[in-house]
């Protein structure tokens, strides 16, 4: 299953919103998690099964969607939260999708 | 909580073998955990390599199926990733992390840069 996130770059500025794309090329229900990762560090889970916050994430951040699409909503941008942001997803195999860049207008 | 240490070589010649050892803290490998490794090239996108459950069971991502081999050990609490005949496509941040049940990544290390290089 190919995992594909748009817009590549997401150029905003501090207390926008931020809607980040993840289209699947099948369904894969509601088995999907996002992941942000800043410079030089390991990715971070943010939320599984779609639209469920891992343990400590700020509720500025929330998901949705099933079967194809997603969306991570990102409610009024911190400075914290610039980094790049990856969907993934376990069907048959695991892949993640190729990932958006959520920069500082 | 679950903490994870990876470590090996940082310079691996052509053609040989990237071996590479995941150490697991504050919780047991025969725990309900998959464990996994993840690589990202610099600047790229991250790639899924394999996976490994405390009974030996293992998935691994077809396009590296035919050079890689996941492992466990038990009695020192690790896992381990052997990939052979390396290239410098190969080169990339390797990362060890853990796959929950909800299929997901919910723990990772810090991550090791391998360079495959004469």
């Amino acid at each position: 299953i190919v995992l594909t996130q748009s817009p590549g770059t997401l150029s905003l500025s501090p207390g926008e919103r931020a809607t980040l794309s993840c289209r699947a090329s099948q369904s894969v229900s509601n088995y999907l998690g996002w992941y942000q990762q800043k410079p030089g560090q390991a990715p971070r889970l943010l939320i599984y099964f779609a639209s469920s916050r891992a343990t400590g994430i700020p509720d500025r951040f929330s998901g949705s969607g099933s079967g194809t699409d997603f969306t991570l909503t990102i409610s009024r941008l911190e400075p914290e939260d610039f980094a790049v942001y990856y969907c993934q997803q376990y069907g048959r195999s695991l892949t993640f999708g190729g990932g958006t860049k959520v920069e500082i207008k | 909580q679950v903490q994870l240490q990876e470590s090996g070589p940082g310079l691996v010649r052509p053609s040989g073998t990237l071996s590479l050892t995941c150490a697991v803290s504050g919780g047991s490998i025969s725990s309900s955990y998959w464990w996994t490794w993840v690589r990202q090239p610099p600047g790229k996108g991250l790639e899924w390599i394999g996976e490994i459950f405390h009974s030996g069971n293992t998935n691994y991502n077809p396009s590296l199926k035919s050079r890689v081999s996941i492992s466990v050990d038990k009695s020192k609490n690790q896992f381990s990733l052997n990939l052979s005949s390396v290239t410098a496509a190969d080169t990339a941040v390797y990362y060890c992390a853990t796959i929950s049940g909800q299929l997901v990544l919910d723990h990772w290390g810090q991550g090791t840069l391998v360079t495959v290089s004469s």
